[in-house]
């Protein structure tokens, strides 16, 4: 079953404008990362916060994490034309060598010039 | 230098038919994996290795077979394929899975291969 679910599903905003993504998931998870994907390309991946964080910066990219509420939000402050692109939550689950991530369906923010 | 690249990165091919695609990682890592991304993006695992050995092995039809011919590659082979197989299939690897590696699970994903079943 699908374990991140990312809202809104899709996003647009002027350049300058702070964009916020948001993720909630169903179980417990050992952390929880966000990756950016580009259109026509990979997964790249840009923060990681464990559980026992609740706020993690990373340049322009702010995570925050509500572990009671299975909850997690992604801001990009100052956005750029740059910043278009799929963003999907992850949670890692599972212990030793059955640890795994399981992505979300992604926000896809688009930046207007 | 690509670190985790996958080839081909277009499939074009006949239902029924059978295929491969190959995924190698210079990362020096443990840990390989392979994800179906749909067409509504939704991004799920099918496999994951480590050193060479099958981890995960997710509710995927045996038809996908994964080949770790070393850490450094994770080939996937798919037989008989079918028009539900059309996605675009991920290649990832990660440093590796244990607390004595330090647990890095950041994964580093391949380019992906475009797979169209006709």
């Amino acid at each position: 079953s699908q374990q991140g679910e990312e809202d809104p599903q899709a996003l647009s905003i002027q350049e300058g404008e702070n964009a916020t993504m948001n993720c909630s998931y169903k179980t417990s998870i050992n952390n929880l990362q966000w990756y950016r994907q580009n259109s026509g390309r990979g997964l790249v991946h840009l923060i990681l916060i464990r559980s026992n964080e609740r706020e993690k910066h990373s340049g322009r990219l702010r995570v925050t994490l509500d572990t009671s509420k299975k909850s997690s939000s992604l801001l990009i402050t100052a956005s750029r034309a740059a910043d278009t692109a799929s963003y999907f939550c992850a949670t890692a689950s599972g212990g030793g060598s059955a640890r795994q991530l399981t992505f979300g369906s992604g926000t896809q923010l688009t930046v207007l010039p | 230098d690509t670190a985790v690249s996958q080839t081909p990165k277009y499939l074009v091919t006949q239902m029924g038919n059978d295929k491969s695609i190959k995924c190698e990682q210079n990362l020096g890592h443990d840990t390989m994996y392979w994800y179906k991304q749909d067409s509504k993006k939704f991004l799920k695992i099918m496999f994951s290795y480590n050193n060479k050995e099958l981890i995960i092995n997710e509710t995927v039809p045996n038809r996908f077979s994964p080949k770790s011919p070393d850490k450094a590659h994770l080939n996937l082979h798919i037989n008989s394929l079918e028009l539900g197989d059309s996605a675009v299939y991920f290649c990832a690897s990660s440093q590796g899975l244990g607390l004595a590696s330090g647990f890095q699970e950041t994964q580093y994903f391949g380019p992906g291969t475009r797979l169209l079943v006709l």
